[in-house]
């Protein structure tokens, strides 16, 4: 079962313009991460957010954690073609155990 | 370092058959992770291994296995392949503490297509 549920699910925006993208979970976490895939690659970690943060920046990148609202939105400003990707936020059950969410498909165009 | 390697990049089956897909973890890692992935449902959990032993599994059923080596190298393995196991196989490795909140390298994945 999906833990995390992305929205929107696709997302097309122009380059240059900010990105955002919500996560919403069902169950208590210690912490969350965001993960980027290229089409039909594998994952790559962009950022962690432990229970006890608020917000989180790397980069153009920032994360904001809501446990009360079981919530999480990943910000990506100044977009560039090269963000273009699926974006999954993923709560971690230990163990290297990861549950993801849906995902969210982001199209910048140049 | 050399990233996550996985074995075979594709790989074409017929109903019935048995699949063996190969996973080199990062140096040094000792957590090999499986999930499997498909457009209906998504990204899910299969199994973990840590220093040959498996520390958690998914919801999947039993023709679905997998092993580690003591060098931490992992296959995971399907037997009697059904259509709806067609799937992009990822592996992850991490250090893994077991206390949560570990980053994830992935593969590049298996793609497995079942006809």
């Amino acid at each position: 079962s999906q833990q995390g549920e992305e929205d929107p699910q696709a997302l097309s925006i122009q380059e240059g313009e900010n990105a955002t993208m919500n996560c919403s979970y069902k169950t208590s976490i210690n912490n969350l991460q965001w993960y980027r895939q290229n089409s039909g690659r594998g994952l790559v970690h962009l950022i962690l957010i432990r229970s006890n943060e608020r917000e989180k920046h790397s980069g153009r990148l920032r994360v904001t954690l809501d446990t009360s609202k079981k919530s999480s939105s990943l910000l990506i400003t100044a977009s560039r073609a090269a963000d273009t990707a699926s974006y999954f936020c993923a709560t971690d059950a230990g163990y290297s155990t990861l549950t993801f969410g849906k995902g969210t498909m982001l199209l910048v165009s140049p | 370092k050399a990233g996550v390697t996985q074995t075979p990049r594709y790989l074409i089956k017929t109903r019935g058959q048995q699949v063996t897909l190969s996973c080199s973890p990062i140096s040094g890692h000792r957590s090999v992770s499986w999930y499997q992935q498909t457009p209906g449902q998504g990204l899910q959990f299969l199994f973990e291994y840590f220093s040959e032993t498996q520390r958690n599994k998914g919801n999947f059923p039993g023709r679905f296995s997998g092993r580690q080596f003591s060098n931490s190298r992992s296959e995971m393995n399907v037997s009697t392949l059904e259509l709806g196991d067609s799937a992009l196989y990822l592996c992850a490795s991490s250090l893994s503490s077991g206390t949560g909140g570990e980053k994830l390298f992935f593969g590049s994945g298996t793609q497995l297509s079942v006809l």
